[in-house]
């Protein structure tokens, strides 16, 4: 069974540039997050999705960030425009319904010039 | 608000010694504690989740106990391995939208 999948790996931009991350979760599985990971500490939770719905977006950034999830299977969180302090890198994890276990994809790594 | 903590932040043990990570929380109304093993330049793989009603859980080499009332979980590694060595991270899930509250982590080194 394939895990998370994560695209890009790394990404290098300048300061208020745009950036995408993509997402695909475990197959089946409903629920997907959005972690932020800065040096040196645990993730933090940016959104959570259940099928297309988005139940908690409280610790995202909505100014610059914003995500989706149009068919309840793949998404994509973008930022717009980047600013120096998002360099960090970025989690999506995934969970089924009959488990709390969160699964977790290899991450992009943003640096931002 | 939850806050995890995780210390030290560091460790190296040699190859062989059985070792004990800690983590404490401040809220005890917690529904699950994970422990995750996080590897440089890799996402996080889980290790052992212990349900609030559970004392401990066991996987291989691995026991992960919790005490709610005191708010600490032990992560216990026996015969630790070079293979081993890796960032430990414990997080809590408050049960709220079954949102994870992560400690910093604990980056353990094993020595041949």
């Amino acid at each position: 069974e394939a895990g998370v999948v994560q695209s890009p790996r790394y990404k290098i931009i300048e300061k208020k540039q745009p950036v995408a991350f993509w997402c695909n979760p475990i197959s089946g599985h409903n629920t997907l997050y959005w972690y932020r990971q800065n040096l040196g500490q645990g993730p933090e939770l940016l959104i959570r999705y259940e099928n297309e719905e988005a139940v908690d977006d409280s610790q995202l950034p909505k100014d610059r960030f914003s995500a989706e999830r149009l068919k309840g299977v793949d998404s994509t969180l973008k930022i717009q425009p980047a600013e120096l302090g998002d360099s960090a890198v970025y989690l999506c994890a995934s969970s089924s319904r009959d488990s709390e276990t969160q699964y977790f994809g290899p991450g992009t790594r943003l640096l931002v010039l | 608000k939850q806050e995890v903590t995780q210390i030290p932040a560091a460790l190296s043990v040699p190859e062989g010694e059985n070792l004990v990570l800690n983590c404490s929380f401040t809220d005890s109304a917690i529904y699950n504690l994970q422990w995750f093993r996080q590897d440089p330049g890799k996402g996080l793989t889980s290790l052992l989740l212990i349900q609030s009603s559970q004392r401990e859980q066991t996987s291989g080499r691995l026991n992960a106990s919790l005490d709610k009332s005191s708010g600490r979980s032990t992560l216990y590694i026996a015969a630790s391995q070079p293979g081993d060595s890796a960032t430990y991270l414990c997080a809590v899930d408050t049960g709220a939208n079954s949102k994870l509250t992560f400690g910093k982590g604990i980056t353990l080194s094993v020595r041949p």
